[in-house]
């Protein structure tokens, strides 16, 4: 079954407006990774968090871990049409060495 | 430009045919881990190589197989293919194992007929 599940699955928004995906496993997690993907592009890394609770800001980004490190999130602020594309968490299976990525949520962002 | 190429970018073919992906990773990465993904689906990984050895493996169905060689490209071959097989497969490497930052190629787009 699914490791690594992930909430939205689609999410439209007005330009400015804020947008949160969530990424849950039920198992807990080495450390979870944050990738983007264009439309009719390829995957690109965003960050990695690896330390319980841990906090990252990239500009308008904001990636949470959760004290438990079965969870995580990616909140970005005041979306801009550039924001446009298919978020997926991706994580590592403690003492399993298993990699899985998420379903993603797909975000459109009306101008 | 990710530094990871694959070829071809396109490949049209018919059902029952076998085909090869190539992927070269970028300079120094060890990893190179293949992706499927279907039409507006999430990415489905396959398998991953590390220094020319199978580290892990995902669902990958038996008619497909992979491998790294010693210049560490690697190729996924797929067989007596399916409609259902039609997708973009993502050849993705990274320096060392799974706890890397995944550099992801452009992918081959593969039509099954």
């Amino acid at each position: 079954g699914q490791q690594v599940m992930q909430i939205p699955q689609y999410q439209h928004v007005q330009e400015g407006e804020d947008f949160t995906t969530y990424c849950n496993s039920s198992t807990t997690l080495s450390n979870i990774q944050w990738y983007k993907q264009r439309p009719g592009g390829h995957p690109v890394f965003l960050i990695q968090l690896v330390k319980s609770g841990e906090v990252k800001k990239q500009k308008r980004l904001t990636f949470q871990f959760g004290e438990a490190k079965k969870n995580s999130s990616l909140h970005i602020t005041a979306t801009q049409t550039t924001d446009v594309g298919t978020y997926f968490c991706a994580g590592t299976l403690y003492n399993f060495n298993k990699f899985y990525f998420g379903s993603g949520t797909k975000l459109n962002v009306k101008p | 430009d990710s530094g990871v190429t694959q070829t071809p970018k396109h490949l049209i073919t018919a059902t029952g045919q076998r085909v090869t992906l190539r992927c070269s990773p970028r300079s120094g990465d060890l990893s190179v881990y293949w992706y499927q993904q279907s039409l507006d689906q999430g990415l489905q990984f396959l398998i991953q190589y590390y220094n020319g050895e199978e580290r892990a493996k995902g669902n990958i169905l038996e008619r497909f197989s992979a491998q790294q060689f010693p210049d560490l490209h690697s190729e996924l071959n797929l067989s007596s293919l399916e409609l259902g097989d039609s997708a973009l497969y993502f050849c993705a490497s990274s320096y060392q194992g799974q706890g890397n930052e995944q550099f992801f190629g452009p992918g081959t787009r593969l039509t099954v007929l």
